[in-house]
């Protein structure tokens, strides 16, 4: 029973343009959002949280939303930069463990 | 900055040999985790530690123990390897605080023959 979900396994983007990825989640209890990011051969790479008390997380060109009431989240890249090819994970945390999406692979296009 | 190492890039072991995976973090993280990744399905965690001596099963902890007799360093053991535990495998740590972002070593790529 996958309680994180990416339902986009890739998504390809123009550079310069916003990139979008989504993560669905069934379990209300979880109480904090991460995005890490991963290069291949490499060990993933934190990006941005966000706390369950909050709808919204900037940091530079990457923003989380969360959607409590539609268990839902979404990270915004602006502008995509060929650098941010790579495969990008939600992960969901309650006690201290982290609960993570299958993975979408963005693909830049310069 | 915070490091996590682990032991190989790369491993090739044979079915029903022991295995031993070897991490270590140099930030005085209490918490140490063990995960796989496989294709479509994303990190699983296998074990957790919050300190040394403790740990506590993950979602798929079949197959393997792990090891914590120091602070710095966490072991994951295959005590008998098969072919369907060819996989990536990630080790993280972080603080014992809720929220904070666990960081990752830079991944074993495990082939069991």
């Amino acid at each position: 029973d996958q309680q994180v979900k990416q339902n986009s396994p890739s998504l390809s983007v123009q550079e310069g343009r916003i990139s979008i990825l989504n993560c669905d989640y069934t379990n209300s209890m979880f109480d904090y959002f991460l995005w890490y990011k991963k290069y291949p051969a490499e060990g993933p790479t934190f990006l941005i949280s966000i706390s369950s008390i909050k709808d919204k997380n900037e940091d530079g060109r990457f923003t989380v939303f969360l959607n409590k009431s539609a268990k839902h989240l979404s990270l915004h890249i602006v502008p995509s930069q060929p650098g941010d090819s790579a495969v990008y994970f939600c992960a969901a945390g309650l006690n201290e463990k982290l609960t993570f999406g299958t993975g979408t692979r963005l693909t830049i296009i310069p | 900055d915070v490091k996590v190492t682990q032991s190989s890039r790369y491993l090739v072991k044979r079915t029903g040999e022991k295995v031993f995976l070897e991490c270590v973090q140099d930030m005085d993280h209490e918490n140490m985790f063990w995960y796989r990744q496989d294709p479509g399905l994303g990190l699983r965690l296998i074990y957790f530690s919050y300190d040394v001596k403790m740990k506590e099963k993950g979602d798929i902890p079949e197959g393997y123990s792990v090891s914590r007799e120091k602070k710095e360093r966490f072991s994951l053991i295959l005590e008998s390897a098969s072919t369907n535990q060819t996989s990536m495998y990630l080790c993280a740590s972080n603080k014992r605080i809720e929220g904070d972002e666990q960081f990752f070593g830079p991944g074993t790529r495990l082939t069991v023959l």
